[in-house]
């Protein structure tokens, strides 16, 4: 069974820029949420889609904004990037009922100069 | 208070010897609650949930949650070279779904040969 995929794995933008992220599900998780890892902050959730509905949401600005599609991928949106915005960008999927376990892709590593 | 504390370390352990991990939040309402490894350039890898008070083991990993006091811990018999990493303690509010782990700053772990 295949992994949670992310794309595309490294990027360079530059300040006031936007960037979209994209996220493939395991096969059959609905769930899908979006963490940003950094060295001083550690992980932080964004924000969580349940069945294309955006279910939970983190501490961050309006410039982070996400969707799910039907399918159950999932986008995030950064807009007018800073450079504190350079992180991590992590997805994960869960399944209901399997003990809310979550499990994450490879990471989106975003760099804002 | 933060909400999920743990030493940041380094933890130095020599090869062979048993790993004790510690992680304690602040949630009295928590009820999920996981155990993340995580490789340096890598994304996080669960090893273990835990759910109940008690022990929880799995191979040389053993999981243990004492709600009461509000910590849980992981413990590594055997460490291994390869067990070096940064763990991830994770925890869940209730309310179902994968709605936003909170997630402690993670411990380095170091295992020396």
């Amino acid at each position: 069974k295949a992994g949670v995929t992310q794309t595309p794995r490294y990027l360079i933008k530059t300040r006031g820029q936007q960037v979209t992220l994209s996220c493939s599900p395991i096969s059959g998780h609905r769930s899908v949420s979006w963490y940003q890892q950094t060295p001083g902050q550690g992980l932080q959730f964004l924000f969580e889609y349940f069945s294309e509905t955006q279910r939970n949401k983190g501490n961050f600005p309006g410039r982070f904004s996400g969707r799910q599609f039907s399918n159950s991928r999932s986008e995030m949106n950064v807009s007018t990037l800073e450079l504190g915005d350079s992180a991590l960008y992590l997805c994960a999927s869960s399944y209901q009922g399997e003990g809310n376990t979550i499990y994450f892709g490879e990471g989106s590593w975003l760099t804002v100069v | 208070q933060k909400e999920v504390e743990q030493n940041s370390g380094p933890l130095s352990v020599p090869e062979g010897a048993i790993a004790s991990l510690n992680c304690t939040y602040s949630d009295r309402v928590s009820q999920s609650f996981f155990w993340y490894r995580q490789y340096s350039g890598k994304s996080p890898e669960l090893i273990m949930s835990i759910y109940s008070n008690g022990d929880k083991e799995d191979g040389r990993f053993t999981a243990q949650l004492n709600k009461a006091s509000q910590y849980v811990s992981l413990l590594i018999r055997d460490s291994q070279p390869s067990d070096s990493a940064t763990y991830l303690c994770a925890v869940n509010k209730p309310g179902g779904g994968a709605d936003g782990l909170t997630f402690g700053k993670g411990t380095h772990l170091i295992i020396q040969p």
